[in-house]
């Protein structure tokens, strides 16, 4: 099956640095790989996503990058804010009869003013 | 649109008690997950249904959980009897369609602590 792996599992950065996670993923069919933020006692919400047919999609401050030879993938955030500080998850989806998404461990954030 | 809706928000029961949990996915969408999340091993599927019907239940831990989704517009999650480790945050999802890759939209989750 499916074997996700999320780095790192915390990351602390200055208020405006940016801040990069990088997810890797075992199997070459995977399609789609979405991005979750959760905040403290909140549920996680979709921040971007990205397609297998696509290499980079951005979205202001946040960017997505897929490597399909390589099989991973990493969310960017510049210009880093306080309100950026979070949880981050990113998950893994292949279609067919098996489909689900298969998340990482997660990515604690702390961006320091 | 009023998203995922989940009920009740927080649930404290004694072990031994069944615990059932709702939800009501986005209208129109035609796949629905219920996820449970801990410290200890995160965010982990436990079943999904595609147009009311289970598909995997593979997450599912043990014969003490069951879940149904009788129609289009409700689920429930369902532990009898319950345990302490049961305790979790329990998140139900849905999404447009599985197949098509569409993103999931989360509910605010129970926090269910099982004494």
């Amino acid at each position: 099956g499916e074997n996700v792996e999320q780095h790192p599992s915390t990351l602390s950065v200055q208020e405006g640095d940016s801040a990069v996670i990088k997810c890797t993923y075992s199997d070459s069919a995977s399609n789609y790989f979405p991005w979750y933020k959760q905040e403290l006692g909140k549920r996680p919400q979709l921040i971007i996503d990205i397609r297998s047919n696509v290499g980079e999609k951005k979205d202001q401050r946040i960017a997505v990058t897929l490597n399909k030879t390589a099989k991973h993938f990493s969310l960017h955030i510049t210009e880093t804010q306080p309100e950026d500080s979070a949880v981050y998850f990113c998950a893994v989806f292949r279609s067919g009869n098996t489909g689900k998404l298969i998340f990482g461990q997660g990515t604690t954030l702390q961006v320091k003013p | 649109d009023a998203g995922v809706i989940q009920s009740p928000r927080h649930e404290v029961t004694e072990m031994g008690q069944e615990v059932t949990l709702r939800c009501k996915p986005i209208s129109g969408h035609n796949s629905l997950f219920w996820y449970r999340q801990t410290m200890m091993r995160g965010l982990e599927l436990l079943i999904y249904f595609n147009n009311n019907v289970p598909i995997d239940d593979s997450g599912m831990p043990e014969d003490r959980f069951s879940a149904k989704m009788p129609n289009a517009s409700f689920s429930t999650l369902k532990i009898q009897p319950s345990e302490p480790r049961d305790s979790a945050v329990y998140f139900c999802a849905s999404s447009l369609s599985r197949e098509r890759n569409q993103p999931q939209h989360f509910g605010d989750g129970t926090r269910l602590s099982i004494l």
